[in-house]
């Protein structure tokens, strides 16, 4: 069975411009999560959506935002980026909003802001 | 807000049991004990968590001493395949607010 997919791999954007990363989650899983990941230190929770529906937002500014497709695939959008977005970001996928469902994550996207 | 308190960095030889020691001081009585690790270059993987009892499977086993301050992760016989970053994570089991992950423990698994 696949895994946690997505795309691009890398990216290298320039300061101001808007970026998508897509992921599509493990197969029956409707919970699709986001964290960026800063060289060094743990991943930090971005959003949480469920069911086409945001469920839930970490600390991040209103240039990061998100959706869900019917097919529980997902979309991070940031826009108006700074040299401070480049991350790995991360996409983690499971059955349900609760933590006690496991999260199985994907190999994230690196973004580097020029 | 940092809630757990992990070493920077431990050496464990091959073959070895790796103990991971994680002090979660403030826990409350809803909240579990999470472990994730993260392989270089890879995103996280789920190890095991728990409430109040002692959880084992086919990767590990989690002690939670009684007053529920403190946990160990276990890696019973380890490769250098488990050199990696490992996280103790304490949240609710409900809700959707994500992991909040620390810094965590740098595994390095000596041959």
């Amino acid at each position: 069975d696949a895994g946690v997919t997505q795309s691009p791999t890398h990216l290298i954007k320039t300061r101001g411009q808007q970026v998508t990363l897509r992921c599509s989650p493990i197969s029956g899983h409707k919970s699709v999560s986001w964290y960026q990941q800063v060289l060094g230190q743990g991943p930090q929770f971005i959003f949480q959506y469920y069911e086409k529906e945001e469920r839930g937002r970490g600390n991040f500014p209103d240039r990061f935002s998100a959706r869900q497709f019917p097919n529980y695939s997902s979309e991070l959008n940031v826009n108006a980026l700074l040299l401070g977005d480049s991350a790995l970001y991360l996409c983690a996928s499971s059955w349900g909003t609760s933590l006690s469902y496991e999260q199985y994550f994907g190999p994230g996207t690196r973004l580097t802001v020029t | 807000d940092a809630k757990t308190t992990q070493p920077p960095s431990m050496d464990c030889a091959e073959g070895r049991a790796a103990n991971l020691p994680c002090n979660h001081s403030t826990i409350s009585g809803n909240e579990y004990v999470y472990w994730y690790r993260q392989i270089h270059s890879q995103g996280p993987q789920y190890i095991i968590h728990g409430l109040k009892n002692n959880e084992t499977n086919e990767m590990a086993s989690l002690i939670i001493t009684e007053d529920r301050k403190s946990s160990t992760l276990i890696l019973p016989h380890a490769t250098l395949r488990d050199t990696a970053v490992y996280y103790c994570i304490v949240m609710p089991g409900g809700g959707a607010d994500g992991l909040t992950f620390g810094k965590g423990t740098h595994l390095i698994i000596q041959p």
